[in-house]
């Protein structure tokens, strides 16, 4: 149950593309494909922006992508924009009903 | 619409005990996984435990292995988390979230419960 590996920040002008990466192993990101990923503003709950490796709910911009490789998954933000700023926290199911979450990743719009 | 609402959390000193609540609601709960996801201060997500829609089967992180048992009723829709023998580092927001074997993610999130150990 060892957390999944994120870089801790990553940052980008307005506009630009920022790529965080989330790396676990065959016994979790590389095992399934039910990456997701969360979004969290200081204070406020976490909110879903991409379920399913790459599915995106409802409301979520179309500027956030998701994708998968082995044992390492990614979002990407194309198109920064100010209010992008946040943490970002991937998860992946790790089996027999357990989740693991990644370490977090601050993203910062310069 | 999907709605959950934590309560119980508190103050108190390592070594005691206290029980969490959700009430959920806008989905069949009977149908559906429920699991409880913690945040420390400061800190990152933390997954902590998962009871089947049919209590069969039941699983903690192993940071809380032993001293927290996850509980539901769904005639009540409802979710436990009965919390003994705390620790300073069991400090966190803890939320609780639905998934199943075809929805693995969490949303929507509740406000949380804020649960402190502290001497």
């Amino acid at each position: 149950q060892s957390a999944l590996t994120q870089p801790r920040s990553v940052s980008g002008s307005p506009g630009q593309s920022v790529t965080i990466s989330c790396t676990g192993t065959s016994s979790d990101v590389g095992g399934y494909n039910s990456v997701s990923w969360y979004q969290q503003h200081p204070g406020k709950a976490p909110k879903l922006m991409i379920y399913d490796v790459t599915k995106r709910p409802s409301g979520v911009p179309d500027r956030f992508s998701g994708s998968k490789s082995g044992n390492t998954a990614s979002l990407t933000i194309s198109g920064l924009q100010d209010e992008d700023e946040a943490d970002y926290y991937c998860c992946s199911y790790a089996g027999r009903y357990t989740y693991v979450f990644g370490t977090g990743t601050k993203v910062s719009v310069l | 619409e999907v709605q959950m609402v934590e309560s119980g959390g508190g103050l108190l000193q390592p070594g005691g005990s206290l029980r969490l609540s959700c009430v959920a609601s806008g989905f069949t709960f009977s149908s559906y996984s429920m699991n409880w996801v913690r945040q420390a201060p400061g800190k990152g997500l933390e997954w902590v435990s998962c009871i089947s829609s049919s209590c069969d089967t039941i699983t903690y992180a192993d940071s809380v292995k032993g001293r927290f048992t996850i509980s539901r009723d769904n005639a009540k829709n409802s979710l436990y988390l009965q919390m003994n023998s705390l620790r300073d580092d069991d400090t966190a927001v803890y939320y609780c979230a639905y998934s199943s074997s075809d929805r693995r993610w969490f949303d929507p999130w509740g406000q949380g419960t804020l649960v402190t150990v502290s001497s």
